[in-house]
Parts: structure tokens; sequence; C-alpha cells
């Protein structure tokens, strides 16, 4: 069982907007500012969309976007396209001890 | 450009010890606040952090694995080696190496490996 909680599973037409949650707790997701995104399409490596919470790396589309609530972070993808399908997992720092912790990953499906 | 290649066995038997090496080029382990860290995917399962060690030599390991994982890093060489001992069936997964250029995040990632302990 993952240390970061997400949803399974996620869908949207194109165009419009999907939002993954990834929930954890006051010792990793609520305690830092230092929350990361990643895009993993089948059979290839994870790709880093967001960082630091809401941070977009150069070349990564602003249809991407990252928040945080209390012990709960969400990803955004705006205006969704066929390339938007992939599997989206969550990270956070977890401070000296569990260091870094992921999420059990969400399959965003363009209907 | 940066890049990360890992390379090991593809089968390994139970019981036994994996050794993964991580090349990389386009950046230096010994500049300040630079890392890198190990992280496996069992096929169709998620992401799992396993260790990560930084440019002046700290070292952090998954809870759950410390006691079977060995970082150690090559800087003149540029590789950081990931050892693994007590192999079991469950080990089986592909293995990424990737860039940790501040606590933040790992970017860029290697293209994995992918490692089955079989008998």
């Amino acid at each position: 069982q993952s240390a970061l909680t997400q949803p399974p599973s996620a869908s949207g037409s194109p165009g419009q907007s999907v939002t993954i949650s990834c929930t954890g707790t006051s010792s990793d997701v609520g305690g830092y500012n230092y929350v990361s995104w990643y895009q993993q399409h089948p059979g290839k490596a994870p790709k880093l969309m967001i960082y630091e919470v809401s941070k977009r790396p150069s070349g990564v589309p602003d249809r991407f976007s990252g928040s945080k609530s209390g012990n709960t972070a969400s990803l955004t993808v705006s205006g969704l396209q066929a390339e938007d399908e992939a599997d989206y997992y969550c990270s956070s720092y977890a401070g000296s001890n569990n260091y870094v912790v992921f999420g059990g990953g969400t399959k965003v499906t363009v209907l | 450009q940066i890049t990360l290649k890992e390379s090991g066995p593809t089968l390994v038997k139970p019981t036994q010890t994996l050794t993964l090496t991580c090349t990389f080029s386009g950046f230096s382990l010994s500049s300040s606040g630079v890392g890198v860290g190990w992280i496996r995917q069992p096929p169709g399962k998620a992401l799992e952090w396993l260790a990560l060690i930084y440019y002046n030599d700290d070292k952090f390991y998954s809870p759950s694995l410390k006691s079977r994982l060995t970082i150690t890093k090559d800087t003149s060489k540029n590789q950081v080696v990931l050892t693994m001992t007590n192999l079991d069936p469950v080990d089986t997964a592909t293995y990424y190496c990737a860039r940790r250029p501040t606590r933040a995040r790992f970017d860029p990632w290697g293209q994995g490996t992918l490692v089955t302990v079989s008998s």
C-alpha cells in the first residue's frame, strides 16, 4: 500500500478538465511544499510535470497545474488532449526518516 | 543535456544479490545540492522509492528496505551503484535512477531496466 492516496482512475472528454487528488499526512504532503507530479505513458519512464506543489518545469504545457490544501495536493489538467492519457503519480518529501513517498498512481483516460 | 542510464542483470535468482549501476552525463554529483535516487516499479504497479545519495555522500534509504540496500557513488566515473541483497520474486520490477536536483523532485529519469527474480 502506497504512502500517498490517489484515486485509481479519472477521465474526461477532450477539452475538459480533470483533477487528481493526492492525500497524505502532516508528515509529508501537509508538512512541506515539496509535492511533485509525474506523468508516465505505457512502457516509458516517468516525466516530471509539477514540482514544489505548483511549479512547472520548462517545456510542460500550462494546461498542467498543481495546488495543495492541508494534507491533500491536486493536479489539474485543463483542456484535455489525447496525449494526456497516461498514469500520473504524486510524490512528496517526507522528512529525514521516510524521506520520499509516492502515491499509488491515477490512470487518466481521455474519452 | 542530462541523461541517465541503468545497467545490470536482467535475471537474478532468489536469495542472490543485485547490483545496478546508474551512469549519467550532463551534470556532476559533486555539485552542491545534487543527488541521484533509485525508484522501482513492479509490473503493473506503482512507483516505490528505494534510495538516495547526495553530492556530500549523505545517503537515505526506504525504511522498509533499508536493511537490504546500499547506495554508493563514484564521482569520477559519473556513476551511482545500488546493491540489494537477498532477492525475492516480489523484487521483480523495472528499476529507475533519476537525478535529484533539489529535495523537491526527480528530474530527469533514466529509461529503466527490468529485473526479474526467478529460479
